[in-house]
Parts: C-alpha cells; sequence; structure tokens
C-alpha cells in the first residue's frame, strides 16, 4: 500500500545551521504532498504542501520540492532558529486521508 | 486559521471502563471529521473516518465495537473507548478540514489515555 518513509531523529543542530529532513513516499497515483509541525504541547499544524510534480511548497522559511522522479519530498531550512525546535511529519493524501511518516524530532540549540 | 478542540486533554481510568473524547471544530462546519492513534515515537495511524449523520468508515483492523465513533452534529464527533484496557492506552488525534473538498486538515491538540 501506499506509505511514506522519512528520516529517523532526533536531529539536533545549532541556531543557523541548515535543515534537511528527508522524506520519501510510495503511491499508486499522484498524491498532494505535506509537511506537518506539531509544537511542543502543541496539535499538528500544516507547514506547507505541495499538490504536484516540482510544485515548491514554502512557509516560515522552510521548502520542499515534489520529486516525482525520485519520489521525494524533502524539507529543507537554510537557517534554523530554536523557535523551529519541534516534530515534523511528512505526509501523503490518499482519497482524503492522510497518511503520515513516522515523524522527525528536531532540536535546535542557541 | 481554522481551529479544533479535543477534551479531554488527558485521561486516566480503570481497565474495564469507557472513555469518551470529544472533538469539536470551533468555527467551522465538519462533515468529515479523522481519528488518530499515536503510539510514542511513532506516526500517526488513521483509525476512523467520522461522518456526520451516517455511520464512520473505520480502517483494517481497528475494531467498530471497540472504539465508537459519534458524529451527531457539523461541529461535534465523539470517540468512545469502551471496556479500554492497558494497551488502549495512547495519544488520540482528531482532525477535520475546513470545508469539502479542501486537501488541508486542521488537527486537535490530542487526548492523552491512560488505561490503568
Amino acid at each position: 500500500g501506499d506509505s511514506v518513509t522519512q528520516m529517523e531523529g532526533p536531529v539536533t543542530l545549532s541556531e543557523e545551521a541548515f535543515l534537511t529532513i528527508n522524506c520519501t513516499y510510495t503511491a499508486t497515483g499522484y498524491p498532494s504532498l505535506f509537511w506537518y509541525v506539531q509544537y511542543p504541547g502543541e496539535g499538528l499544524q500544516l507547514l506547507l504542501k505541495a499538490t504536484k510534480a516540482d510544485d515548491k511548497g514554502s512557509n516560515k522559511g522552510f521548502e520542499a520540492t515534489y520529486r516525482k522522479e525520485t519520489t521525494s519530498f524533502h524539507l529543507e531550512k537554510g537557517s534554523v532558529q530554536v523557535s523551529d525546535s519541534a516534530v515534523y511529519f511528512c505526509a501523503q493524501e490518499e482519497e482524503g486521508k492522510l497518511i503520515f511518516g513516522q515523524g522527525t524530532t528536531l532540536q535546535v540549540k542557541p | 486559521g481554522a481551529v479544533v478542540s479535543q477534551h479531554p486533554s488527558r485521561v486516566i481510568c480503570k481497565s474495564g471502563t469507557s472513555v469518551k473524547i470529544e472533538c469539536r471544530s470551533l468555527d467551522f462546519q465538519a462533515t468529515t471529521m479523522f481519528w488518530y492513534r499515536q503510539f510514542p515515537k511513532q506516526s500517526l495511524m488513521l483509525m476512523a473516518t467520522s461522518n456526520e449523520g451516517s455511520k464512520a468508515t473505520y480502517e483494517q483492523g481497528v475494531e467498530k465495537d471497540k472504539f465508537l465513533i459519534n458524529h451527531a452534529s457539523l461541529t461535534l464527533s465523539t470517540l468512545t473507548v469502551t471496556s479500554a484496557h492497558p494497551e488502549d492506552s495512547s495519544f488520540y488525534i482528531c482532525s477535520a478540514p475546513d470545508r469539502v473538498g479542501t486537501d488541508t486538515q486542521y488537527f486537535g491538540p490530542g487526548t492523552r489515555l491512560t488505561v490503568l
């Protein structure tokens, strides 16, 4: 079946470092792809999304490009901040349902 | 953005009892809501799709008699864990799209259930 795989965490970075969190998916079609973020004590929030191949989603300095050829949707940010510390989930949509990756914990140290 | 609330945020119960968790859309109407379960350090697993005015649709392997879902209004869905056992202890999360046809969902903050 369809699935999402993302890199294991935790990822620990210093402030202003470059961030990459890898995400790959398997799907029979061409699903919409998402990154959700869960800050401590809060619910999941949509960070960004892309609905078709080569689309780039971006928000709050984060970017991810829908790569059909590599079935990937890697999350990147050029300069992370302490406030970016959270759990990041990659997801795909299948018939209205979200299929999530296992989540990657990011910890940014000052 | 749209807001989804859950109540309670945390509940502890004895084995064999039933627990009800509420999911509310505060500023929009939701004909569909989704219930997820999240184990520690693991992904969210979709349990069921809650449909206003009709029966819920359960994912494979989810016991519908164990996890009762009622979507009685356009702003409220409830998940009742019946005859709870320690293995039901988990983090339960609901979500809802704020309009029909959108692919963006809004998530509740989750409910931590601990069964003793």
